[in-house]
């Protein structure tokens, strides 16, 4: 399985954009990357995926880099509410399982 | 509810005791996971059910460890003869049919003593 090498910590300042990289070398051509946060006491939340190009929802952006052999999560404004353990996973096409790492754990300064 | 639902929240084992965790997920999703969380580590795989058939049991840490799903809803992970090593938070995720995004519950926090 491909694994993902993310800084164990971060810190932001409230109302700053945040930018969470997440490097991926041995990424192959069908793996998807995920991104979940969990937030103190609670389960993972599924924050945003994709394959090759750029994605944003409502919650934050994916870019991902052009060899896609990394990535990085955008918040574009981070609230204290942000304040999570943000996971990196990558996911071959069709695969149902998630291997998670240890995550960066991102703390947001008021 | 709108969400996946587990209990008990939180569960004191005396060593050896055996413990019955409850998910109850989306209603409708067919694909159902549950993970092992240590302290200050990422969630484990430990198993998945599409519907009631248990596809994937690679996870499971041991022979004392059970999950069933048998009408296709509400799973139970059942731990016999608990050890200290067991002590993690358990997680439940759910998904509908399609793979991507599932929803995971607040799981059940195990202690054993």
């Amino acid at each position: 399985d491909a694994k993902t090498t993310q800084p164990n910590s971060m810190e932001s300042n409230e109302e700053e954009p945040v930018h969470l990289p997440c490097n991926h070398s041995t990424i192959s051509g069908t793996d998807y990357i995920h991104w979940y946060r969990q937030l103190p006491s609670q389960g993972p939340e599924y924050v945003i995926h994709g394959l090759t190009s750029n994605v944003n929802n409502r919650m934050a952006s994916l870019a991902i880099a052009e060899d896609r052999k990394s990535s990085t999560l955008i918040l574009h404004r981070a609230t204290l509410r942000d304040a999570a353990v943000y996971y990196c996973i990558l996911t071959p096409s069709g695969t149902y399982k998630y291997i998670f790492g240890t995550g960066t754990r991102l703390k947001v300064l008021a | 509810g709108a969400g996946v639902s587990q209990s008990p929240r939180y569960k004191v084992a005396k060593r050896g005791q055996d413990v019955a965790l409850r998910c109850d997920p989306i209603s409708g999703h067919v694909s159902l996971f549950w993970y092992q969380q240590a302290l200050g580590q990422g969630p484990e795989f430990l198993t998945y059910f599409q519907n009631e058939a248990q596809l994937d049991k690679s996870g499971l840490p041991s022979d004392r460890f059970f999950a069933e799903r048998p009408e296709g809803s509400v799973s139970t992970l059942k731990i016999q003869r608990t050890q200290q090593e067991d002590s993690a938070v358990y997680l439940c995720a759910s998904s509908p049919r399609r793979i991507y995004g599932y929803t995971f519950g607040s799981g059940t926090r195990l202690t054993v003593v």
